[in-house]
């Protein structure tokens, strides 16, 4: 069965530095999705994209956030300057039309600490 | 706003118990509703999505219900067994321009062998 996948599963950084979270989605998958889940927190939604744009995004996703789809089947996130409160488990995720009632297929996640 | 709230936040019961997680969400304008599975550290597994016309979705020994006038659903899970242990999260994807789910915070499930 097609899976989303998430590259590094575990990212550890220096405060200041920047880091790029990859991701592949389902191949026939058009939205694209991230999401963080703070160490006891709920999971928050960061960034949904579609059509090589960012169709939503919240409060949360500032300056310091962007993303990419660089190929065909690459996602990216970047945080340009980590900061302490970017640790978290970051969650890509994808559907397949984006339809609202569509389900969003969620990767395994990559673990990044910030020291 | 759209809150998704689960109690009990952890629950343990004896191994082959039937067992009922609650999710509630404020706004009954949803698309759906789905109940995921986390594993320590792990990702997320999505178990059961119900759409917003549906009353309830089944999967095995799972069964979850919704009830969106009341803004309510439940995950119903027969004779549990040890490998059930895990956190379960409830999402709802709400009606309108939103593209995120938003999810509660979780139940944390211990079953005793």
């Amino acid at each position: 069965e097609p899976e989303v996948t998430q590259t590094p599963s575990h990212q550890v950084t220096q405060m200041g530095q920047e880091v790029i979270l990859r991701c592949v989605p389902i191949s026939n998958h058009l939205y694209f999705y991230w999401y963080r889940q703070i160490l006891g927190q709920k999971v928050e939604f960061l960034v949904s994209f579609y059509n090589n744009e960012i169709s939503e995004k919240s409060e949360i996703f500032d300056d310091q956030f962007s993303v990419e789809r660089p190929d065909g089947s690459n996602f990216t996130l970047k945080i340009r300057s980590t900061k302490l409160e970017d640790s978290a488990m970051y969650f890509c995720a994808s559907s397949e039309q984006g339809e609202r009632a569509d389900t969003q297929y969620f990767g395994p996640g990559t673990r990044l600490t910030v020291l | 706003k759209q809150e998704v709230t689960q109690i009990p936040a952890a629950l343990s019961v004896p191994e082959g118990e039937n067992l009922v997680l609650n999710c509630s969400f404020t706004d009954s304008a949803i698309y759906n509703l789905q109940w995921f599975r986390q594993d320590p550290g792990k990702g997320l597994t999505s178990l059961l999505l119900i759409q917003s016309s549906q009353r309830e979705q089944t999967s095995g020994r799972l069964n979850a219900s919704l009830d969106k006038s009341s803004g309510r659903s439940t995950l119903y899970i027969a004779a549990s067994q040890p490998g059930d242990s895990a956190t379960y999260l409830c999402a709802v994807r709400p009606r309108g321009r939103d593209d995120k789910i938003i999810f509660g915070k979780g139940t944390r499930l211990h079953i005793l062998p």
